[in-house]
């Protein structure tokens, strides 16, 4: 199973929108409604941004949302804030009874 | 709280066997997946596999079949990950998740272990 495909990085200045790809197969992305996405700051443990697509769990912020088209999923931040400064990995349920994550992407505030 | 602590690994010689548990506290163990996650370093996730704690069932990522065993103490309320034959790929932060049933996403985290694999 292979990495989804993630941009490397991506920077905004504050209050500015950016969003984030990550593109996947049939197999992954495209075959379920089950991708997940998570932030982390250095030396931290990942956390849950978004799951099954665009749902948000309690307490995270509602400039975080979700989407997918075919096989690339996406999540946009709004509003962008120094706390967001942050690497993003997105993550998709797949056949078999897997899971994969996408390749990462570092998410810089200007 | 619902809580995931982790313990274990350290430095190890290639060639040989970690262990890494996951104990969990705050909710009904058997009622949750848990699931580990590695990150090497400077790099990105990568998903090992699953345990079901309720019946013990497992789920490994094709690349590390017939390398890893994730077994579980439901009486600890415990899962461990055995990863054998390593090499300094294998070098990373070890993450148990856990996975609310049906959900396919991860809401709580352990602290993550550190392995390293040297001679």
């Amino acid at each position: 199973q292979s990495a989804l495909t993630q941009p490397a990085s991506l920077s905004g200045s504050p209050g500015q929108s950016i969003t984030i790809s990550c593109t996947g197969t049939i197999s992954d992305v495209g075959g379920y409604n089950l991708v997940s996405w998570y932030q982390q700051y250095p030396g931290n443990a990942p956390k849950v941004m978004i799951y099954e697509v665009n749902k948000r769990p309690s307490g995270v912020s509602n400039r975080f949302s979700g989407s997918k088209s075919g096989n690339t999923a996406s999540m946009t931040i709004s509003g962008l804030q120094a706390e967001d400064e942050a690497d993003y990995y997105c993550c998709s349920y797949a056949s078999g009874v897997t899971y994969v994550f996408g390749t990462g992407t570092k998410v810089t505030v200007l | 709280q619902e809580q995931l602590v982790q313990s274990g690994a350290g430095v190890k010689k290639p060639g040989a066997s970690v262990t890494v548990s996951c104990t969990a506290s705050g909710y009904i163990f058997s009622t949750y997946y848990l699931h580990w996650v590695r990150q090497a370093p400077g790099q990105g996730l990568e998903w090992l596999g699953a345990i079901d704690p309720s019946d013990g069932a497992t789920y490994y990522a094709q690349n590390f079949q017939g390398r890893v065993t994730m077994t579980r103490d439901t009486l600890t309320s415990t899962v461990y990950m055995d990863l054998s034959s390593l090499t300094s790929d294998d070098t990373a932060v070890y993450y148990c998740a856990r996975e609310p049933r049906s959900t396919s996403y991860f809401d709580t985290w352990g602290q993550g272990i550190q392995v390293t694999v040297s001679s």
